[in-house]
């Protein structure tokens, strides 16, 4: 079964620091473009970041909003996405969720984690 | 940065009604949108990709159009079960922006 597990969420200061990790599984980890995406309580789905894959040259791309402080790494002989985010603020407070997708079969794959809260307070 | 703009935010319509919700990209995507459905406490379900591909699974009433700047989904006769949220999201490019949502509900 292909899955993606999140965990590391919690609640921190203003100013403080946290890392997420996404455990992959039923898939090749290393062949996937990974996103984190967030959406606050109540609110839309804010795109966060995503890295590629080593093969697709490895980089990485941000959201404005988190931009110099969030950073997206990948451990592939873990098959782990992170996601370190320091200082956090009140605005960072989200579920965090990790996805991977492909849309250039049929069907699409397209995973999402179930999420981890971030509380900044 | 191309901004993804939804409208309308909002919508009440009866059962049996078709349903058409628009996503305007403020430049040229060409068919890397899609769509996704979210329903309350649930995880975002893809709906549709490059703009007009229904994902496996997903009912025939709902079919997506556009290319370019202007998308639409369409829900061709509304059920209960699609009240829920809808996005869009484009994907030609970083950042991966969404658009803002569309509240679906039944009247």
């Amino acid at each position: 079964e292909v899955q993606l597990v999140e965990s590391g969420g919690g609640l921190v200061k203003p100013g403080g620091s946290l890392r997420l990790s996404c455990a992959a599984s039923g898939f090749t980890f290393s062949n996937a473009w990974m996103n984190w995406v967030r959406q606050a309580s109540g609110k839309g789905l804010e795109w966060v970041g995503r890295i590629k894959s080593k093969s697709g040259g490895g980089t990485t791309d941000y959201a404005a909003p988190v931009k110099g402080r969030f950073t997206i790494s990948r451990d592939d002989s873990k098959d782990t996405l992170y996601l370190q985010m320091n200082s956090l603020q009140t605005e960072d407070t989200a579920v965090y969720y990790c996805i991977t997708r492909n849309f250039l079969g049929y069907p699409a794959l397209d995973i999402w984690g179930q999420g981890t809260t971030v509380t900044v307070s | 940065d191309i901004q993804m703009t939804q409208s309308p935010s909002s919508l009440s319509a009866s059962v049996g009604d078709r349903v058409t919700i628009t996503c305007r990209a403020s430049q040229d995507i060409s068919n890397s949108l899609a769509w996704y459905q979210q329903k309350p406490g649930k995880v975002p379900n893809l709906l549709i990709y490059a703009a007009s591909t229904l994902q496996s699974g997903v009912p025939s009433r709902f079919s997506g159009s556009g290319s370019g700047t202007d998308f639409t989904l369409t829900i061709s006769s509304l059920q209960p079960e699609d009240v829920a949220t809808y996005y869009c999201q484009k994907y030609d490019s970083a950042p991966l922006t969404f658009g803002g949502g569309t509240r679906v509900a039944i009247k």
